[in-house]
C-alpha cells in the first residue's frame, strides 16, 4: 500500500469553515510534503515540513508533523470554494528522491 | 522558466498501436518521474530517473512499457502495444534532490 494515506477519503464543507486532513505513514521520513490538484489539471506543491520541523504555515495553511505518531495534517482555514480540489500527502524517505503519494483528499467548498 | 513540459496533451489511439509521451523537465533538474493516474488506481508511480540514470522501475506495468532519458532535458515513455486499460492520465514531474516536485499538465491518454 501506499507509504502516506489521507483521512478522509472525502470532505464537504461550506465556504468560511475550516479544512483538516490527516495523512499517516508508515516508515521514517525525511520530509512530508502536500500537494494541491484541481480537477484535470497536475499536482500543484503547497507546502514541504521536514523532519526536524513540528509545524509550517504559509498563508491559509497550517501543516503540523507528529513523527512519534507518524501523522502530519493540513489545516485550510477560512476555506473558499477555490480550495475544492483534491489534496495529496507525499514522504520522502531516502531513496534519491523519490516521494510517495498517498490516494488523497477531495475537499468540496460549498458556496 | 516554462515549468515542466509534457506531449501530446491528449492522445487518442487505437488497441495494438505505439505510444510515446515526451517529458521535458525543468532545467536544472536532476531527478525525474513518469506517474499514472486513473480513478481506479489513483497516482502511480511508473519509473524514476536519477541524474538521467533510471533508479526504480518497479513500478512499470508491463514490458510493454519503457522509459528513456537520454540528456538531462528530455524523456519519454514509450507503450508498445497500447490495450484500452493503459488509458489514463500520465503525468511528468521534476526535482531537486528533497525539494518539491513541479508535475507537467499532463498526458491525456485514450486507447480504444
Amino acid at each position: 500500500s501506499q507509504q502516506g494515506e489521507e483521512d478522509p477519503q472525502a470532505l464537504s464543507i461550506q465556504e468560511g469553515e475550516n479544512a483538516t486532513m490527516n495523512c499517516s505513514y508508515k516508515t521514517s521520513i525525511n520530509n512530508l510534503q502536500w500537494y494541491r490538484q484541481n480537477s484535470g489539471r497536475g499536482l500543484v506543491h503547497l507546502i514541504l515540513i521536514r523532519s526536524n520541523e513540528r509545524e509550517k504555515h504559509s498563508g491559509r495553511l497550517r501543516v503540523t508533523l507528529d513523527t512519534s505518531k507518524k501523522s502530519s495534517s493540513l489545516l485550510i482555514t477560512a476555506s473558499r470554494a477555490a480550495d475544492t480540489a483534491s489534496y495529496f500527502c507525499a514522504t520522502d524517505s531516502g531513496n534519491a528522491g523519490k516521494s510517495t503519494f498517498g490516494d488523497g483528499t477531495t475537499l468540496t467548498v460549498k458556496p | 522558466d516554462a515549468g515542466v513540459i509534457q506531449s501530446p496533451r491528449h492522445e487518442v489511439t487505437e488497441m495494438g498501436q505505439e505510444v510515446t509521451l515526451r517529458c521535458k523537465p525543468i532545467s536544472g533538474h536532476n531527478s525525474l518521474f513518469w506517474y499514472r493516474q486513473t480513478m481506479m488506481r489513483g497516482l502511480e508511480l511508473l519509473i524514476y530517473f536519477n541524474n538521467n540514470v533510471p533508479i526504480d522501475d518497479s513500478g512499470m506495468p508491463e514490458d510493454r512499457f519503457s522509459a528513456k532519458m537520454p540528456n538531462a532535458s528530455f524523456s519519454t515513455l514509450k507503450i508498445q502495444p497500447s490495450e484500452p486499460r493503459d488509458s489514463a492520465v500520465y503525468f511528468c514531474a521534476s526535482r531537486t534532490g528533497y525539494d518539491e516536485q513541479y508535475f507537467g499538465p499532463g498526458t491525456r491518454l485514450t486507447v480504444t
